[in-house]
């Protein structure tokens, strides 16, 4: 039941360049969509939240949302190493998340 | 405030075997969440209590799979038997707001992770 599909990667890009990542919804009843990060080996943790169309920014990270299109996305300014992670997309409705994003960034 | 507490950490077990998780969400919430993680995969939900009754559990492979919620609290997932293909990291979630549209984040337990032999 793909809700929710992601580009499984992995997506590697150098430090300091922006990581962008990609997630479509199948679900237009869905009005709450969220990104969360997970290290290996540890539970996923939420990053942002975005509940209205256009962007929403928290510091390095903005979302971006397109409810006409189903589509959300991701974009990470200035990559660091520790943002290296999986990140997973999640829409509201019954909160199923995608496939996750592996992504690197290589020092 | 203490987190999402889930035991066991890890299990071994052999196929067609029997098991248990258990969960403790944060106090308070009222939406509880099982998780199955396979390795590189996102998480698939398998069922979600709103207090002690169930959302949603049509993932949930239910010739092998239960899972209960007594008096909106603890929760325990069940395998019975298990197959090669439960081994996983399962995952329970709970949040502080119910099932309807805008809603907060999921806050994760450690995970206990099954192997199957």
């Amino acid at each position: 039941q793909k809700e929710v599909e992601q580009n499984s990667g992995p997506l590697s890009v150098p430090e300091g360049a922006i990581a962008s990542l990609n997630c479509t919804y199948s679900d237009r009843v869905s009005q709450s969509f969220f990104w969360y990060r997970q290290y290996s080996g540890k539970s996923p943790e939420l990053i942002m939240s975005i509940y209205s169309n256009g962007d929403k920014e928290d510091g390095r990270f903005t979302a971006q949302l397109n409810k006409a299109s189903q589509y959300v996305s991701l974009l990470i300014r200035d990559s660091q190493p520790s943002d290296s992670a999986t990140y997973l997309c999640a829409a509201r409705n019954q909160f199923y998340f995608g496939t996750g994003t592996s992504l690197t960034v290589i020092p | 405030e203490a987190g999402v507490a889930q035991s066991p950490r890890y299990k071994i077990i052999e196929k067609r075997q029997s098991v248990a998780f258990w969960c403790n969400p944060i106090s308070g919430h009222a939406t509880l969440y099982w998780y199955q993680q396979i390795l590189g995969q996102g998480p698939k939900l398998l069922i979600q209590f709103q207090n002690n009754g169930v959302v949603d559990d049509s993932q949930l492979p239910k010739d092998r799979f239960s899972a209960e919620r007594l008096k909106g609290v603890d929760s325990t997932l069940k395998i019975q038997p298990a197959k090669l293909e439960d081994s996983a990291v399962y995952l329970c979630a709970s949040s502080p707001y119910p099932d309807r549209g805008r809603t907060g984040e999921l806050f994760f337990g450690e995970g206990s992770r099954l192997t199957v032999l």
